[in-house]
């Protein structure tokens, strides 16, 4: 079964720094790229960060740039998303997800709640 | 940088009725590459509908996608309990990959 398991979340400071993790099983983790998607309360789902298979391709939203690093490491099936300077409005649900074949997200995690607040 | 609106907000209706969600890009979508997802309360999305019209697995016919270019249309042909949610629809062709604001589906 194919199975994406965050972690890492909680509640941090303004201006602290956090670190996701998402263990990926069920399937060939190197071979598919993987972003990470929040979902502040009450509100819609935003496109944070991608990275590809191999790691070296990523792309970021421009309200992370400079301040969010996705990376992965695929001799651990893991994916990671280092944020650092975090702000009030970086609250939210942050989810794992794995696109498939054909490039859309086919796979989602339960995500990982992250509060940023004083 | 491609902007997805969705619409309506809101969409009221009965089981057993048709659905139709609407969305619309500020620029055409490379490569057919639009996506639709479903996400219930509490719950994480999960994927409908890729590439425009092609059906995720398992899920059932009464799903469908149409649109080119600027213009998509999710349509539900037969509402049933389960389908009420909130719908997102995603361009995932360039970047920033972008969703819609999301419809939601509630009963009336």
């Amino acid at each position: 079964e194919v199975q994406l398991l965050e972690s890492g979340g909680g509640l941090v400071q303004p201006g602290g720094s956090l670190r996701l993790s998402c263990a990926a099983s069920g399937f060939t983790f190197s071979s598919y790229a993987m972003s990470w998607v929040r979902q502040a309360p009450g509100k819609g789902l935003e496109w944070v960060s991608a990275v590809s298979g191999s790691g070296v391709k990523r792309d970021y939203v421009d309200s992370v740039k400079g301040r969010f690093t996705i990376s992965r490491d695929n001799s651990k099936d893991t994916l990671y998303l280092q944020m650092n300077s975090l702000r009030a409005e970086d609250t939210a649900v942050y989810y794992c997800a794995k696109h498939g074949s054909s490039g859309a997200i086919d796979i989602w995690g339960q995500g990982t709640k992250v509060t940023v607040s004083s | 940088e491609i902007v997805l609106t969705q619409s309506p907000g809101t969409l009221s209706l009965s089981p057993g009725e048709r659905a139709t969600l609407s969305c619309r890009a500020s620029q055409s979508v490379a490569g057919s590459y639009l996506a639709w997802y479903q996400q219930k309360p509490g719950q994480a999305p999960r994927l409908l509908i890729y590439g425009v019209s092609s059906r995720a697995i398992g899920i059932p016919d009464r799903f469908s996608g149409s649109g080119s270019g600027t213009d998509f249309i999710l349509t539900i042909s037969r509402l049933e309990p389960e389908d009420f949610a909130v719908y997102y629809c995603q361009q995932y062709g360039s970047s920033p990959r972008a969703f819609g604001q999301g419809t939601k589906v509630e009963i009336k």
